[in-house]
């Protein structure tokens, strides 16, 4: 149980580029979802937090123009990386919680590596 | 002062023993703790969460909560190498969100 796929794994696309990533709660419905980055040898990076058929909430620093998100049901999540430039190239994982908990509880995506030539 | 303080390590442990990986929060008021595992290159793995102070066990595992004192530790008995890795350590808030430590890498020695 609690299965997260995320897509696609790996990306390599040409600066100017957007890359749309795909989460979806396989086993489970998911009242929110939530999308990181992870710099080489750093922690994770919240980005944006995701609730179902309301706009995400970013994180200080984020562009949210930028790196967009769709939320569109209880179990699809979609983050967009608009005119993508080479200092984008990062690992972003995403993660969901499923509906009714209260545990804050989150279950990963395998996570989406990102290079933008 | 960062809300969630893990040691970053290298923690060196050899083959077999018990690992001990710590971690103290500033919010007292924190109900949920969690113990993540990430392979070098991949996403993190839920390990086990605790929200009760005391010990929780599960298999090799074992999580434990001191809310007086604000810190969760876990401890790993039989080390595998293949429990090297980096641990990380979260803490849930009022938002659902969890604030994470940066991790402790862990080493296990043949």
């Amino acid at each position: 149980g609690a299965v997260v796929s995320q897509h696609p794994s790996r990306v390599i696309c040409k600066s100017g580029t957007s890359v749309k990533i795909e989460c979806r709660s396989l086993d489970f419905q998911a009242t929110t979802m939530f999308w990181y980055r992870q710099f080489p040898k750093q922690s994770l990076m919240l980005m944006a937090t995701s609730n179902e058929g309301s706009k995400a909430t970013y994180e200080q620093g984020v562009e949210k123009d930028k790196f967009l998100i769709n939320h569109a049901s209880l179990t699809l999540s979609t983050l967009t990386v608009t005119s993508a430039h080479p200092e984008d190239s990062s690992f972003y994982i995403c993660s969901a919680s499923p509906l009714n908990t209260n545990l804050n509880i989150q279950y990963f995506g395998a996570g989406t590596r990102l290079s933008v030539l | 002062q960062k809300e969630v303080e893990q040691n970053s390590g290298p923690l060196s442990v050899p083959e077999g023993a018990i690992a001990s990986l710590n971690c103290t929060y500033s919010d007292r008021g924190s109900q949920s703790f969690f113990w993540y595992r990430q392979y070098s290159g991949k996403s993190p793995e839920l390990i086990m969460f605790i929200y009760s102070n005391g010990d929780k066990e599960d298999g090799r595992f074992t999580a434990q909560l001191n809310k007086a004192s604000q810190y969760v530790s876990l401890l790993i008995r039989d080390s595998q190498p293949s429990d090297s890795a980096t641990y990380l350590c979260a803490v849930g808030n009022s938002n659902y969100q969890l604030i994470w430590g940066a991790g402790t890498k862990l080493i296990i020695k043949p």
